[in-house]
Formats: C-alpha cells, structure tokens, sequence
C-alpha cells in the first residue's frame, strides 16, 4: 500500500533556528497536509497544499507541495519554544478521496 | 464545549475485556472518522461516517472491531475482546464537509488511550 517516509525522525534545536523536515511517497499524492500534534491532544492542521509546485505559508511557517507530487517539505523559520511537538505529514492519494495516509512524524526538541 | 470531544480520557483494560469508546463530534458535522495511532506513529485509518451511513471500514483491524453512529451525531467504536496490539490512542475526526468538499478540514479530539494489560 501506500507509504510515507518522513525525515528526520527527531530534531533537536536551539531557539531561533530554522527547521526542515520533508516527506515523500512511493506514489502520488493529490493533497499534501502538515498538522501538528501537541502531547495528550489531536492533530491540528497547520497548512494544506493542492497542487504540485505550490508554496505556501502561514506565518513563521512554509510548505510546498513537490513538483513530482512524490514528496512535501516544511520549513519553520526563527523557531519558538511553543514550536515543540510532534509535526506530522499526511497525504491523499489518486484513488481516495478521504483516506489520509500519515508519516510517523518528526518530533522538534528545543534545546534551553 | 465547541470541539471534538472523547471519553473516557484514559482506559485499562484485562485481556479478552470488551471496551467501548465514545466521540462526540462539533454539533452539525457531517464526516466523522475514527483513526488509530500507535505509539511513535501517525494515525492509521480505521472508518468513516457521512452522517449516519458508515460509508467505509476498509481500516478497521479485524472484525473484533465495530463502529456506529445511529443518529448520525454521537460515534462509539467498540473493541471486542481486546488483545495487547489493541493498545494505542484512539482519535476521532469530524468536519462540516463531505471528503469531497474538503477533505483536509478535520478536526481531532484529544483522543482515548487504551492499554491492554
């Protein structure tokens, strides 16, 4: 079935770094989701993108969905303690029109 | 409250033990979805409701697990004779729309955490 790799695992960074993480996917993906989760809570959405090549923040916060439809990045600038948790990718692919497909997430550590 | 609420919060229970888990959504959504997420992991589809019509279960485990939502408000999954993979924390999702309409406006409850001693 369908997987999502999502790097890195766990990032530990100091307050006002800026912070990568990607996904990608064995196959195509229409819709590209970035949420995060706070301990003991649901996942939140933080930004949505629709079409391949598209750029888009909210914030401090920057996604794009990759040109191959394959794979999503999200990029954090200037980084907060209340940044912290886990961020998770999700994806829909071609044959579903509501079955997500989730990444295992990336947990972001703020060291003091 | 105006969110997705879930009880009980935390739940124990014995090995071959039936537990039920209840999810009230935001009153008037449509979709609900219940998903499972295991420690260290991210959500894993289990079903989906549009309204009262459970319109797809392809998710759910093993036939040891029932979903159902009679009057298209309150949804309650139950787990039959539970096994130690059953533990995990168990999230419930509505939203105002259909899949269709906008898939990605979901919103999460704050979960059910079963442990299955």
């Amino acid at each position: 079935g369908q997987q999502l790799n999502q790097s890195p695992q766990s990032m530990f960074i100091q307050e006002g770094e800026d912070v990568s993480m990607n996904c990608t996917s064995s196959s195509i993906f229409n819709t590209w989701l970035w949420y995060k989760q706070d301990p003991g809570e649901g996942p939140v959405l933080l930004i949505a993108l629709y079409k391949a090549g598209e750029l888009t923040s909210n914030g401090r916060l920057t996604a794009q969905f990759g040109i191959t439809r394959k794979d999503s990045f999200l990029n954090i600038s200037a980084s907060i303690p209340s940044d912290v948790g886990i961020y998770f990718c999700a994806g829909q692919g071609a044959d579903s029109n509501y079955q997500l497909i989730w990444g295992a997430g990336t947990k972001l550590i703020i060291k003091p | 409250g105006a969110g997705v609420s879930q009880s009980p919060r935390y739940k124990v229970a014995k090995r071959g033990q039936d537990v039920a888990l209840r999810c009230d959504p935001i009153s008037g959504h449509v979709s609900l979805f219940w998903y499972q997420q295991a420690l260290g992991q991210g959500p894993e589809f289990l079903t989906y409701f549009q309204n009262e019509a459970q319109l797809d279960k392809s998710g759910l485990p093993s036939d040891r697990f029932f979903a159902e939502r009679p009057e298209g408000s309150v949804s309650t999954l139950k787990i039959q004779r539970t096994q130690q993979e059953d533990s995990a924390v168990y999230l419930c999702a509505s939203s105002p729309w259909t899949p269709e309409e906008a898939n990605e406006k979901l919103f999460f409850g704050s979960g059910t955490q079963l442990s299955v001693l």
